[in-house]
């Protein structure tokens, strides 16, 4: 069974920095592409980032270019994600999610539970 | 960027009805690459379609997509209590990978 655990959110003040992370267990990591998605409160969904199977590709929405970094580790099973100069719109529940191939960005067959950023004074 | 505009924005029905909801999307998708996602309360979303038509593991067969181009429908045949949720589209064509606002199935 599939499961991606994420971890790391909480109240952050703005222009601080968090970092996210995602194990991933059921499944080889290390041939499929990950992806990070939030939902604001009571919102949507949107795609934030994604990292191909070997990190060589990676991109992100435009709101958070420059300011976050995705990045994984496959000998650890994790994904992460580096969040700067954080600004409250960036609140959200940060999904971790798992492509359905390995070099390119597809769709999300499997999702973790989410951890919630907060970004307050 | 593609952007996705999803109709109705809540969709009233009763279990046993059909519900149709429609994604548009602002330019052609390539290859049909649009997903379905359902989402419930506190729950992460789940994939119920890929491809526009595909279903994906496990998913009822009152589940359909269908649509090219840029309009797209998920149909959910004789409602089932569990089937109210979120539902949402996906585009994958082009980054960035965008989704719809989702339809709110609700019922009446």
């Amino acid at each position: 069974e599939v499961q991606l655990v994420e971890s790391g959110g909480g109240l952050v003040q703005p222009g601080r920095s968090l970092r996210l992370s995602c194990a991933g267990s059921g499944f080889s990591f290390n041939d499929y592409a990950m992806h990070w998605v939030r939902q604001a409160p009571g919102k949507g969904l949107e795609w934030v980032a994604g990292i191909s199977w070997n990190s060589g590709k990676t991109d992100y929405t435009d709101p958070v270019k420059g300011r976050f970094t995705i990045s994984r580790d496959n000998a650890k099973n994790s994904l992460y994600l580096q969040m700067n100069s954080l600004r409250p719109e960036d609140t959200a529940l940060y999904f971790c999610a798992k492509d359905v191939i390995s070099l390119g960005f597809y769709y999300f067959d499997n999702w973790g539970q989410g951890t919630l950023v907060t970004v307050s004074s | 960027e593609i952007v996705l505009t999803q109709s109705p924005g809540t969709l009233s029905l009763s279990p046993g009805e059909r519900a149709t909801l429609s994604c548009r999307a602002s330019q052609s998708i390539i290859s049909n690459y649009l997903a379905w996602y359902q989402q419930k309360p506190g729950q992460a979303p789940r994939l119920l379609i890929f491809g526009a038509s595909s279903r994906a593991t496990g998913i009822p067969d009152r589940f359909s997509g269908s649509g090219s181009g840029t309009d797209f429908t998920l149909t959910i045949n004789r409602l089932e209590p569990e089937d109210f949720a979120v539902y949402y589209c996906q585009q994958y064509g082009y980054t960035p990978l965008t989704f719809g606002q989702g339809t709110k199935l609700e019922i009446k």
